[in-house]
């Protein structure tokens, strides 16, 4: 079945640091790649996205190629601030797995925290 | 607008009894996910509603677990005979509907279940 790695964590990283939080994946189809945030007491919410590849999705600074050909979505941003501690999680949706629908798989999550 | 919304926040039962979660999507969502997010497991997709087709009940991982959805809105996830296992936080997330490139998931902010 399909399935999400992604680095263990947690990562601790001084502010303005470069970050990488790498991403692979399996999938029987074509997926959509995502990833996912949840900061301290709240709930998950969408970062950015790529539905094929060689697309880059960025929001907040953050970034994230869909390489095919290494089948990975690394997050990476150049400059982390505090405000940017959350745990992050990869996902893929591949509709195309035979299972008909389009529930997100997971990664288990990368914790960051960034100190000032 | 309002978000998807989840009760109750909080719940704690004793091993053996039954519990409901209920969710509110967000208004015009057609599908509707559930999700379970535990400390070994990480985020399990659970449960699939799209408007009025058969649910994708393929994450769920027994029998004691259930769901329905109700004039294609609410939904309750209920869970019979508590197991401590079954201690996690549980997510639900709407979205538009389940076309290719709108499929973008909103989360609730969670249900955190407790089995003593």
């Amino acid at each position: 079945g399909d399935s999400v790695t992604q680095m263990e964590g947690p990562v601790t990283l001084s502010e303005e640091a470069f970050l990488t939080i790498n991403c692979t994946y399996t999938a029987t189809g074509y997926p959509s790649l995502f990833w996912y945030v949840q900061y301290p007491g709240e709930g998950l919410q969408l970062l950015l996205k790529a539905t094929k590849a060689d697309d880059k999705g960025s929001n907040k600074g953050f970034e994230a190629t869909y390489r095919k050909e290494t089948t990975s979505f690394h997050l990476e941003k150049g400059s982390v601030q505090v405000s940017d501690s959350a745990v992050y999680f990869c996902a893929l949706s591949d509709p195309y797995s035979g299972a008909g629908s389009y529930q997100l798989t997971f990664g288990k999550g990368t914790k960051l925290s960034v100190i000032p | 607008g309002a978000g998807v919304s989840q009760s109750p926040s909080n719940k704690v039962t004793e091993k053996g009894k039954d519990v409901e979660l209920r969710c509110d999507p967000i208004s015009g969502h057609t599908a509707l996910y559930w999700y379970r997010q535990s400390l070994g497991q990480g985020l399990e997709f659970l449960i699939y509603f799209q408007g009025n087709s058969a649910p994708d009940k393929s994450g769920l991982p027994s029998d004691r677990f259930s769901a329905e959805r109700t004039g294609g809105s609410v939904s309750t996830l209920t869970i019979q005979r508590t197991q401590q296992e079954d201690s996690a936080v549980y997510l639900c997330a709407s979205s538009l509907g389940s076309d290719y490139s709108v499929h973008e998931q909103f989360f609730g902010p969670g249900t955190r279940l407790t089995v003593l």
